[in-house]
């Protein structure tokens, strides 16, 4: 069975940084690309970004790629978001997924508050 | 960046009714618009794949359909399970998005 675990979320101040986590397992980790995409509360869904097997190819939303950066591990299997200089309209439901030019596959989301 | 244009916002319908939600892309993307559910807090679950393409699991009632700019989900007889947020997500370029979704609610 395919799982996607994120963890790492929380509240963090303005300006401050943050990496997120998400532990894969059911699968093999390094023969998938794997992304990241959000929901701020009561939005739609954001497309944060995508990474390929070995990390050689990092594709980002334009808006978002000078604040957040995509790695994997894949010893870990584990997939990773860094934010950082957060502000308020970061605040947002953060899901991993596996992907294949299109999502079979979701974590439960962490949130991320950015508040003071 | 590609983008998803997805209408009408809100739909509200009769269980039993049969719909269809519309997502219109800002230039010809050919098949590469997939389809997905979300109900309230939960995560997003793929319905269709490549405007047509049924995913296991799914039931028959829901059917894609379209190419170039223009494309349809459609419902056969909704359900009261289907009352949730649709969106549809292009992989035509490396550079994907999703559209605004569309809220099915019950009249």
């Amino acid at each position: 069975e395919v799982k996607l675990v994120e963890s790492g979320g929380g509240l963090v101040q303005p300006g401050r940084s943050l990496k997120l986590s998400c532990a894969a397992s059911g699968f093999s980790f390094n023969d998938y690309w794997m992304g990241w995409v959000r929901q701020a509360p009561g939005k739609g869904l954001e497309w944060i970004g995508e990474i390929n097997q070995d990390s050689s190819t990092i594709n980002y939303t334009p808006s978002l790629k000078d604040k957040f950066t995509i790695s994997r591990d894949n010893a870990q299997n584990t997939l990773y978001l860094q934010m950082s200089k957060l502000g308020s309209e970061d605040t947002a439901i953060y899901y991993c997924a596996r992907a294949e030019g299109l999502y079979p596959y979701w974590g439960q989301g962490t949130l991320v508050t950015v508040s003071s | 960046n590609i983008v998803l244009t997805q209408s009408p916002a809100t739909l509200s319908v009769t269980p039993g009714e049969s719909v269809s939600l519309s997502c219109r892309a800002s230039q010809s993307i050919s098949t590469s618009i997939h389809w997905y559910q979300q109900k309230s807090n939960e995560s997003p679950r793929l319905l269709i794949k490549y405007a047509s393409q049924s995913i296991s699991g799914i039931p028959s009632r829901f059917s894609g359909s379209g190419s170039g700019t223009d494309f349809t989900l459609s419902i056969n007889r909704v359900e009261s399970e289907d009352f949730s947020i649709y969106y549809c997500q292009q992989s035509y370029s490396s550079l994907f998005t999703f559209g605004s979704g569309t809220k099915l609610e019950i009249k």
